[in-house]
């Protein structure tokens, strides 16, 4: 499974738009890039999944640049329920019954007043 | 989306014992779950795939014998956490996926095992 990287931690303030980026230089042909997020002493939630160029859905934007080796997390006018750790993941579709999910070190994102 | 449970939230038990965590999907099929482990301020880790039937799939580095996977149903997978030590406290997640051909996966909200 292609390695990702993140920032440990981000903080922002509400109604700020939140940019997460996350490298993965290994990024392997078939690989979709999925993201998770997790509230303290929760269950990891699915955000979004991408492949290439920009997915969007009611809660985030992700978008892909046309090499795939980094991809970038935008969740628009973030709120104080926003914080949370923001997981990237690389590897099959979620949907894929081959699919085994493997967290990274994840973001812990911080929203403040 | 689907709804994936566990049974107990929390649990504290005295060192040697054995704790089992239940894992069940609601309102779906699972003819595979996983179980994951998580330390304070740490990532998820995977410790093992289990498929209905059959035997548990464990990964590297996690010991079979003290992690007890059992799933016996399509809706009810279990982890037996035997001879418990303070060292095995920590927050135990299990997730389900749903059969074909959607195979979502889904999370559950965790237990918090504290062993004293």
């Amino acid at each position: 499974l292609a390695k990702t990287t993140q920032p440990i931690s981000m903080d922002s303030y509400e109604g700020q738009e939140v940019n997460i980026t996350c490298s993965h230089n290994n990024i392997a042909t078939n690989d979709y890039i999925t993201w998770y997020q997790q509230f303290p002493s929760q269950g990891p939630r699915f955000i979004i999944q991408g492949y290439k160029t920009k997915v969007t859905n009611e809660v985030a934007s992700l978008f892909i640049p046309a090499d795939r080796k980094s991809s970038t997390l935008s969740l628009p006018r973030v709120s104080l329920s926003d914080t949370a750790v923001y997981y990237c993941l690389v590897g099959d579709r979620v949907g894929s019954s081959a699919s085994k999910i493997i967290f990274g070190s994840g973001t812990r994102l911080s929203i403040r007043p | 989306g689907a709804v994936v449970s566990q049974h107990p939230s929390w649990v504290i038990c005295k060192s040697g014992t054995s704790v089992k965590i239940e894992c069940r999907s609601l309102d779906f099929q699972a003819t595979t779950m996983f179980w994951y482990r998580q330390f304070p301020k740490q990532s998820l880790m995977l410790m093992a795939t289990s498929n209905e039937g059959s035997k548990a799939t464990y990964e590297q580095g996690v010991e079979k014998d003290k992690f007890l996977i059992n799933h016996a149903s399509l809706t009810l997978s279990t982890l037996t956490v035997t001879s418990a030590h303070p060292e095995d406290s920590s927050f135990y997640i299990c997730s389900a996926r749903s059969s074909s051909p959607y195979n979502e996966q889904f999370f559950g909200p965790g237990t918090r095992l504290t062993v004293l």
